[in-house]
């Protein structure tokens, strides 16, 4: 069981902004960077935002993250089609001597 | 473009044990900056960190599979390995190889291989 909580699912309609969050706790999210990942359905994970708010290359400005305290957010703003994706972010905790981990996941449906 | 490709047998045997391999393309497994993951993600469930290796072999592992994971690193081949031992259907997934991008404390994986599923049945 993930100790990143994130909504099973969130939509909007082309154009729209979607918020996601994920909230975590002292030991992980308030102690550590956040990265998200984008999953297309049936593909490999894709980083989408790594160290709370920064994109890499090729990822477009729509897709934009931020952290307070022990929550952190992504945001799509003028949602796509191509936007249909499941959504994780993760982080390490430092509890259990150090682990690597992923948010419970977001299903992003554009209606 | 950095490259990851996951091989090895898409089926195991209950108590038997899983191994598979990562070859790395386009850049060098020995490069100082990064670590060489394993990830598996259950059919419909989320995603799941195993482990990860250093170049000079140094591992880190999830605690909760430690007593049954061992990844290794073969740098002349630019190959890093994979074994979970004693499985059993909960160990059905599709299993990720990874590149973790350290620096300062922190990092991300940034590169990602396709990904192939591994299922546990006799």
């Amino acid at each position: 069981q993930s100790v990143l909580t994130q909504p099973p699912s969130a939509s909007g309609t082309p154009g729209q902004r979607v918020t996601i969050s994920c909230s975590g706790s002292s030991s992980n999210i308030g102690s550590n960077t956040v990265n998200w990942y984008q999953q297309l359905p049936g593909t490999a994970p894709k980083l989408l935002i790594y160290s709370n708010n920064q994109r890499p290359s090729g990822v477009p400005d729509r897709f934009s993250g931020s952290k307070s305290g022990t929550s952190a957010s992504l945001a799509i703003s003028g949602l796509q089609s191509e936007d249909e994706a499941d959504y994780y972010c993760a982080a390490w905790d430092d509890s259990l001597n150090g682990l690597y981990v992923f948010g419970t996941g977001t299903k992003v449906t554009v209606l | 473009q950095v490259q990851l490709q996951e091989s090895g047998p898409g089926l195991v045997k209950p108590s038997q044990t899983l191994s598979l391999t990562c070859t790395v393309s386009g850049g060098s497994i020995s490069s100082g900056d990064y670590y060489w993951s394993w990830i598996r993600q259950p059919p419909g469930k989320g995603l799941e960190w195993i482990g990860y290796i250093y170049y000079s072999g140094s591992t880190y592992y999830n605690p909760s599979l430690k007593s049954r994971v061992t990844i290794s690193v073969d740098t002349s081949k630019n190959q890093f390995s994979l074994k979970l031992s004693s499985v059993t259907a909960a160990d059905t997934a599709v299993y990720y190889c990874a590149r973790y991008h350290y620096y300062d404390s922190s990092g991300e994986f940034d590169y990602w291989g396709q990904g192939t599923l591994v299922t546990v049945s006799s």
